[in-house]
């Protein structure tokens, strides 16, 4: 099974400010399937990225993934109110899914 | 409007069962993978299963494999989980999603807590 470590666990930041998420794989993960995900309470998780690098239907472009091999970055700039919340990395690999623990994305 | 809903959840002693739904809208249905994801309060998503649009090929979490059973009715544009030997760890709100790599689309999800 890949385990997927997200790094920070809680990242403080400003509205204006950009915010730096990491996900390092256990092993190499194709780029092809590694996506992140939102969560605001109470939410179900919403998809932002898809295949490490594209946005989902509706997505800002405040938002992008980049990333190779085990390790892969979500980066939203200027940052906004409605962007403080949960975010997931998720990779797929031997037709299972697994999920990192999350970054909780807060105001400071 | 794409859709997915979630039902069946509740309240079920250890080691009893509970099967849930999810009904989709508004794709096509059966061209598409359904995974089910849950999460148990305050932690992270953990994937369960999936089943791809004939129903033919499933996949199961190390955690509920040989308790869990994942089918399909396409005539009713339906996915279900059959939940069975449930344990407390069981516990946590059970979402549908759309995909195979990954999940397009999310249901609202549905709680179901294994409590005596």
């Amino acid at each position: 099974e890949v385990v997927l470590t997200q790094s920070p666990g809680t990242l403080s930041l400003s509205p204006g400010d950009t915010a730096t998420l990491s996900c390092r794989a256990s092993q190499s993960v194709s780029s092809s399937y590694l996506a992140w995900y939102q969560q605001k309470p109470g939410q179900a998780p919403r998809l932002l990225i898809y295949n490490r690098s594209n946005r989902a239907t509706g997505i800002s472009d405040r938002f992008s993934g980049s990333g190779s091999g085990t390790d892969f970055t979500l980066t939203i700039s200027r940052l906004e109110p409605e962007d403080f919340a949960v975010y997931y990395c998720q990779q797929y690999s031997n037709s299972q899914w697994t999920f990192g623990q999350g970054t909780k994305v807060e105001i400071k | 409007q794409l859709q997915l809903v979630e039902s069946g959840g509740g309240l079920v002693k250890p080691g009893g069962s509970l099967r849930l739904s999810c009904a989709a809208s508004g794709f096509t249905f059966s061209d598409s993978f359904i995974s089910w994801i849950r999460q148990a309060p305050g932690k992270a998503l953990e994937w369960v299963a999936h089943i791809d649009g004939s129903g033919n090929i499933k996949y199961y979490g190390d955690s509920v494999r040989g308790r869990f059973t994942v089918s399909r009715d396409n005539a009713k544009n339906s996915v279900y989980l059959q939940m069975n030997s449930l344990r407390a760890d069981d516990t946590a709100v059970y979402y549908c999603a759309r995909g195979r790599s990954y999940g397009s689309i999310w249901g609202q999800g549905t709680m179901v807590t294994v409590s005596s």
